[in-house]
């Protein structure tokens, strides 16, 4: 079965810090891994994927992740935080055979602080 | 491209009554993936559609049941409401043709029982 587990239910960097985010998750099979960002009253968007390509992986908004097969880890970062980087963060996981069902960790809030 | 649209946004239902949530994908997409959001926590998967067939199911019991329409919008449907039930209901789309391809979510349909 797979499963994902995020370390700090509440994260708080100064505008301008490093972010990271800790992912670390449980799978039988190869995986894909997401992670999503989710601002108040909204929807889920992805902000990265990987897809067994290459493991250093870029998305939107200045963040990127590492896939670490080793420690099972997919942890999220971006050099400086933003004000607008507020929000619910939550790294996912899915069978490498299709995007078929979706388990999410439990998410990460992220506060900016002037 | 008019994205995931789920409607209604908001709506309030009394313990015992019966509710339905409506998601029109994607264009392009053909599978529908419900997910249950309770507060504070990562959604969780409730069931997939493809091809107007329930395809893969989490761990709900039989009260949520859907549909998928020809034109591959679905339906989500929850029987004899209780007060836990009260979350964000996202619908996500995907196409289980071609490779690589990850699900779009929409913004969700907020259920309060009372």
């Amino acid at each position: 079965a797979q499963s994902v587990t995020q370390l700090g239910s509440h994260v708080s960097v100064s505008e301008g810090a490093l972010v990271l985010l800790r992912c670390n998750y449980s799978s039988s099979v190869p995986p894909y891994l997401f992670w999503y960002v989710q601002y108040p009253n909204q929807g889920l968007q992805l902000l990265l994927k990987y897809t067994s390509a290459a493991t250093l992986v870029k998305g939107i908004n200045g963040f990127e992740a590492e896939f670490k097969k080793s420690e099972t880890s997919f942890h999220l970062t971006k050099p400086s935080a933003h004000m607008s980087d507020a929000a619910e963060y939550f790294c996912a996981v899915s069978d490498q055979t299709s995007y078929d069902k979706v388990i999410f960790g439990p998410g990460t809030s992220l506060s900016v602080i002037p | 491209d008019a994205g995931v649209t789920q409607s209604p946004t908001h709506l309030i239902k009394t313990r015992g009554q019966q509710v339905t949530l409506r998601c029109s994908p994607k264009s392009g997409h053909d599978t529908v993936s419900w997910y249950q959001q309770a507060l504070g926590q990562g959604p969780q998967f409730i069931f997939q559609y493809y091809e107007e067939e329930e395809r893969q199911r989490g761990n709900f019991p039989d009260r949520f049941s859907g549909h998928q329409f020809p034109n591959y919008s679905s339906e989500l449907n929850v029987n004899a409401l209780l007060l836990g039930d009260s979350a964000l209901y996202l619908c996500a789309s995907s196409t289980l043709r071609g490779v690589n391809t990850e699900a779009f979510f929409g913004q969700g349909t907020r259920l309060t029982v009372v």
